[in-house]
């Protein structure tokens, strides 16, 4: 079955600057792979997303990029915010397995001000 | 108008005890799911419904058991409750498999086993 890494376990960035989050995956029929963001005691919840046919995707400070060849993807944060502190899970799914999402053991990102 | 909502939302409990977790979706969902978030912050699928058949089971003990009596409402059923299902259980439903694999996650289930 896919199996997630994910790089590193916890992160510590000064505000403004950029936080990058690395995981690899496993699996090669896998094709989607979200992002997810879960503040301190909430819900996950999908912060941006690829899908094996693109390389790259931008959603204003946050981008998400894919190497299908090296079975690697990463999120990047720019100009973080204090807010951003939070624990984010990377992901990988493949319909053929009923689209079950394996996640990474998660990142803690601490954006200090 | 919470989209996927489960109850309670906190629960503790001894030991032993059989217990049981509801969660209901009105997004439409065809796909809802069970997933554990131990202390650790790890996040594992227990459990997959589509269209209220059984569709992922992992190797979960038989101690839980889901149940989905409509394809909006997915339950978790523990019994003879141990202290290493303390956790919090997360409801997620999906959207058809054609779409997009996003999860939409209820608020989570806070279980504490003394």
């Amino acid at each position: 079955g896919e199996n997630v890494e994910q790089h590193p376990s916890t992160l510590s960035v000064q505000e403004g600057d950029s936080a990058v989050i690395k995981c690899t995956y496993s699996d090669s029929a896998s094709n989607y792979f979200p992002w997810y963001k879960q503040e301190l005691g909430k819900r996950p919840q999908l912060i941006i997303d690829i899908r094996s046919n693109v390389g790259e995707k931008k959603d204003q400070r946050i981008a998400v990029t894919l190497n299908k060849t090296a079975k690697h993807f990463s999120l990047h944060i720019t100009e973080t915010q204090p807010e951003d502190s939070a624990v984010y899970f990377c992901a990988a799914s493949n319909k053929e397995y009923g689209n079950k999402l394996v996640f990474g053991a998660g990142t803690i990102l601490r954006v200090k001000s | 108008d919470t989209a996927v909502s489960q109850t309670p939302k906190y629960l503790v409990t001894q030991m032993g005890n059989d217990k049981s977790i509801k969660c209901e979706q009105n997004l439409g969902h065809d796909t809802m799911y069970w997933y554990k978030q131990d202390s650790k912050k790890f996040l594992k699928i227990m459990f997959s419904y589509n269209n209220k058949e059984l569709i992922i089971n992992e190797t979960v003990p038989n101690r839980f058991s889901p149940k989905s009596p409509d394809k909006a409402h997915l339950n978790l059923h523990i019994n003879s409750l141990e202290l290493g299902d303390s956790a919090v259980y997360f409801c997620a439903s999906s959207p058809p498999w054609a779409n997009t694999g996003e999860l939409f996650f209820g608020e989570g289930s806070r279980l504490t086993v003394l």
